[in-house]
């Protein structure tokens, strides 16, 4: 299995600002995905990063919003931008676990809170 | 597009008596399934997977779950729980057909709360 690193861990910030969230794989890995889990809610997927091409959003989430970032086949980032209360979740990168698994390895997730 | 139902928010029960978290999901030509848990303030660790063969699976920790095409259930159980088996637990599918990657669709999960 892959270890999944997330930083930060948590953070608290004011409306209007951007935060970047960093996700780091130990292995190299072809799709990896970011998930909203809202207070007390299941995991909503945001969308999918392909190393070299741009992500898929899913319905709900835009570019604009969340920018991400996959420069390697070992790291992406997720930005939450012009943050406001309702963006207080915890966001959660995955991997997919490779050929014939289908599962996904998860990340300790970034807990964020906007005041 | 696939969709899974947990059917109880909340599930408490005693120290070392059996439990039952009950997950249904849409049919599906082909459906992989998949149990997570939640511990507080952590990720999601995988406790155990339904691809195919055996329609009884059995994970880590004690849990095992079982396949049912014609209901279109993936239970989970455990015959005696522990404290520390105290999280979230989420049932989730992988719809095989969802254009060359594995897409995830979780439940809204379940808080088994296991009590002294």
């Amino acid at each position: 299995s892959a270890v999944i690193s997330q930083k930060p861990s948590r953070d608290i910030c004011q409306r209007g600002t951007s935060l970047t969230i960093q996700c780091q794989v130990d292995s190299q890995v072809t799709m990896m995905f970011w998930y909203r889990q809202q207070p007390g809610q299941s995991l909503t997927l945001i969308a999918t990063a392909n190393q070299g091409s741009e992500a898929t959003y899913e319905s709900g989430f835009v570019i604009d919003k969340f920018p991400i970032s996959r420069p390697n086949l070992t790291f992406s980032t997720l930005t939450v931008s012009n943050m406001s209360p309702e963006d207080s979740s915890i966001y959660l990168c995955s991997v997919d676990a490779g050929r014939g698994a289908y599962e996904q390895y998860f990340g300790p997730g970034t807990r964020l809170t906007v005041t | 597009a696939q969709s899974v139902t947990q059917l109880d928010s909340q599930v408490p029960v005693f120290e070392e008596a059996p439990v039952e978290l009950r997950c249904n999901y849409s049919s599906s030509v082909s459906v992989y399934l998949f149990w997570y848990v939640q511990y507080p303030n952590q990720g999601l660790q995988l406790l155990l997977k339904y691809l195919s063969g055996s329609t009884l699976v059995k994970g880590i920790n004690g849990f095992e779950a079982e396949f049912n095409k014609s209901q279109t259930s993936f239970h989970l159980r455990k015959p005696s729980v522990h404290i520390s088996d105290t999280a979230e637990y989420f049932c989730a599918v992988s719809d095989s057909r969802s254009g060359g990657y594995n897409k995830l669709i979780f439940g809204a999960g379940t808080r088994l709360a296991v009590h002294p």
